[in-house]
């Protein structure tokens, strides 16, 4: 079966713009969530979308929001970006919970 | 309470040796606590996972000990292979929980 897809696999954005990230999830998951891999903390939490729905939120800023569509597809967003916005950012689709988790392969983000 | 310990940071072991890795918990009411792998321009994926029921779980050449009174469970890699050099994360989460609260990752090298 096809993987999570996440689109584009590498960007360069400049600071203060935006950016928008996608992730296509495992066919028949509905939920997506969205985590921020950096050197210096590692993997963390930035939120779950079930159903369209957003059910859990990391702790990060405004700047950083979500959405999902009716096909599961999501897209994360992350305005006026900062230097330290730069990192991998990893999707990951399951039936419902965090249990079998399958994460796509990532989207790299550079901001300079 | 929400941190996953993991240590230790790198490791290097020969081809054969069996490398282990540690994970230490606070919060008591993670209830499932699954390793992945990861390799350099891919998303971490799931190896082997455990429930605090259990103790030990084996799955190939992996296998999870599981100490809940101590808060503690780790991975030991059976006969490591060159093959099997990556980052591995440990990570935590509630029961039904729909986020995972990751280990800091450790760099496994191992040498032929």
């Amino acid at each position: 079966k096809a993987g999570v897809t996440q689109t584009p696999r590498y960007l360069i954005k400049t600071r203060g713009q935006q950016v928008t990230l996608s992730c296509s999830p495992i066919s028949g998951h509905r939920s997506v969530s969205w985590y921020q891999q950096t050197p210096g903390q590692g993997l963390q939490f930035l939120f779950e979308y079930f159903s369209e729905t957003q059910r859990n939120k990391g702790n990060f800023p405004g700047r950083f929001s979500g959405r999902q569509f009716s096909n599961s597809r999501s897209e994360m967003n992350v305005s006026t970006l900062e230097l330290g916005d730069s990192a991998l950012y990893l999707c990951a689709s399951s039936w419902g919970t965090s249990r079998g988790y399958t994460f796509g392969s990532g989207t790299r983000l550079t901001v300079v | 309470q929400q941190q996953v310990k993991q240590s230790p940071q790198s490791l290097i072991v020969q081809k054969g040796g069996i490398p282990i890795i540690n994970c230490a918990y606070e919060n008591t009411a993670f209830d499932y606590f699954p390793w992945y792998q990861q390799f350099p321009g891919k998303g971490p994926a799931l190896l082997i996972a455990i429930r605090p029921d259990v103790s030990e779980k084996k799955e190939g050449r992996f296998t999870i000990s599981f100490n809940k009174s101590a808060k503690q469970f780790s991975l030991h890699i059976m006969d490591s292979q060159p093959g099997d050099s990556a980052t591995y994360f440990c990570a935590a989460s509630m029961e039904y929980g729909n986020k995972l609260v990751f280990g800091a990752g450790t760099i496994l090298r191992v040498k032929s």
